[in-house]
């Protein structure tokens, strides 16, 4: 009941195009939902977050919707720059003893071709 | 978002030996959290830490085999025991404030 699962595993997309990832999830208890992105070499970075009382976040060219409905939400990388190539994992977080307990997603390994 | 520094970046390291990874906060945490990322992996959380008590362990992860200190409220460290090729990871020290994490740059860790 704890899993977060992400699809794709691996992403081609040519620059300009639109990347999405999904993730769903089965714990209704989550009540926060980031999304973060590594790069080689580095530790996972927070690129954008959701709470289940919003439909959609945008922040610049990086959307999240989110259907709590469906238990699914998903990344849109608009204008996909090679750049943006990286693994995104998913995370859905529930607060519990004074912090948010996390479970990370599987990982999309993004590759923007030029 | 805090800074985290970790040290070493990287170690190649012989079987049955240890290794101490260093993570190094710019400011006050309560609670410091150790994950480990096998290659092309997600996340898994290791153990919790916590300033001033023992550390919590998630299931598979034991004390004798990844000792935990937290001596203060910036630092922490992790020990990787009695190392086998299987312990070949990237291990990462994260913390949380708002609900996101912040992580270090990571320690990869190669056993031969």
């Amino acid at each position: 009941q704890q899993q977060v699962k992400q699809s794709p595993q691996s992403l081609i997309v040519q620059k300009g195009g639109i990347s999405i990832i999904n993730c769903a999830y089965e714990n209704t208890a989550f009540d926060y939902f980031p999304w973060y992105q590594q790069f080689p070499g580095k530790g996972p970075a927070l690129l954008i977050a959701i709470r289940p009382d919003v439909s959609e976040k945008k922040e610049g060219r990086f959307t999240i919707s989110f259907n709590k409905s469906a238990k699914q939400f998903s990344l849109h990388i608009m204008d996909s720059q090679p750049g943006d190539s990286a693994t995104y994992f998913c995370a859905a977080s529930i607060s519990s003893g004074g912090y948010q307990k996390v479970t990370f997603g599987t990982g999309t390994k993004l590759q923007v071709i030029p | 978002s805090a800074v985290i520094s970790q040290k070493p970046s990287r170690d190649i390291c012989q079987r049955g030996t240890s290794l101490t990874i260093q993570c190094q906060v710019d400011s006050q945490v309560t609670m410091m959290f150790w994950y480990r990322q096998q290659p092309g992996q997600s996340l898994t959380l290791i153990a919790t830490a916590n300033q001033g008590s023992e550390a919590t362990y998630e299931s598979g992860f034991v004390i004798d085999k990844f000792p935990i200190s937290r001596p203060n409220l910036t630092f922490s460290t992790l020990t990787v025991s009695n190392m086998s090729p299987e312990d070949s990871s990237i291990y990462l020290c994260s913390v949380t404030r708002g609900g996101g994490y912040t992580f270090g740059s990571g320690t990869r860790l190669t056993v031969v």
